[in-house]
């Protein structure tokens, strides 16, 4: 069956901490991995990794993909109190003619002044 | 150009009712995807459509819950005679049709409270 497992499920730290969020997957036909940031409403997204090794860099945010290892982090350096949300870690695939976006968990990261 | 675009955003129904909440998608996107989010967790996979086509729906619940995206006018998860574990947030996301490494857009939601 595919998954897709986050950790840690939460993580409070302070400003100015780096956090590195961990997302491993199994997903048939594997295409691609998406990281999306949830508030309190619509999960907006934030990097999309088909790639292994390169690194995505946006910000104070960086991602990268390791598809022998089936991984892929999600780097924060430097938090916010802004950076408060739930991110959710999504792996695309599924059977030929089809794209399953299957989601963790997620990780609920606070960051306090 | 509009996002996707839920409503309700908010539905409230007795144990028993339909529930019916509506998706339309980003402009010149023809893919439909409906996640269920239960507080505290993440987004769970409920059925892939494309126009007038269900393509996977391994995340439907057998019963009470259907799905349908016609021809002109938005998706609509129809969920028959409610029960109190159906409340949830019902998220819709869509993505372009030749975008095959799958970036979604997703709505704002529709919160379903069955009391």
């Amino acid at each position: 069956e595919d998954k897709v497992v986050q950790s840690p499920l939460s993580l409070v730290v302070h400003e100015g901490d780096t956090v590195t969020l961990n997302c491993s997957y199994e997903v048939t036909n594997f295409r691609s991995l998406l990281w999306y940031k949830q508030e309190k409403k619509a999960p907006t997204f934030l990097f999309m990794l088909t790639s292994s090794g390169i690194e995505k860099k946006s910000g104070r945010l960086s991602s990268i993909l390791d598809k022998k290892e089936l991984f892929s982090i999600l780097n924060i350096t430097a938090t916010q109190t802004g950076d408060s949300a739930v991110y959710l870690c999504g792996a695309l695939g599924g059977v030929i003619g089809t794209d399953k976006l299957i989601f963790g968990t997620g990780t609920r990261l606070q960051v306090f002044p | 150009n509009a996002g996707v675009m839920q409503n309700p955003r908010h539905l409230v129904r007795r144990r028993g009712q339909e529930a019916r909440l509506r998706c339309s998608p980003m402009k010149g996107h023809s893919h439909v995807y409906w996640y269920r989010q239960l507080p505290e967790e993440g987004l769970k996979f409920m059925v892939y459509l494309q126009k007038e086509n269900i393509i996977d729906e391994s995340g439907m619940p057998k019963e009470r819950f259907s799905a349908e995206f016609p021809k002109e006018g938005p998706s609509i998860l129809r969920i028959q005679q409610v029960v109190r574990g159906d409340s949830a947030a019902y998220f819709c996301a869509s993505s372009r049709l030749q975008k095959r490494t799958g970036e979604l857009f997703f709505g704002e939601g529709s919160r379903l409270t069955v009391l």
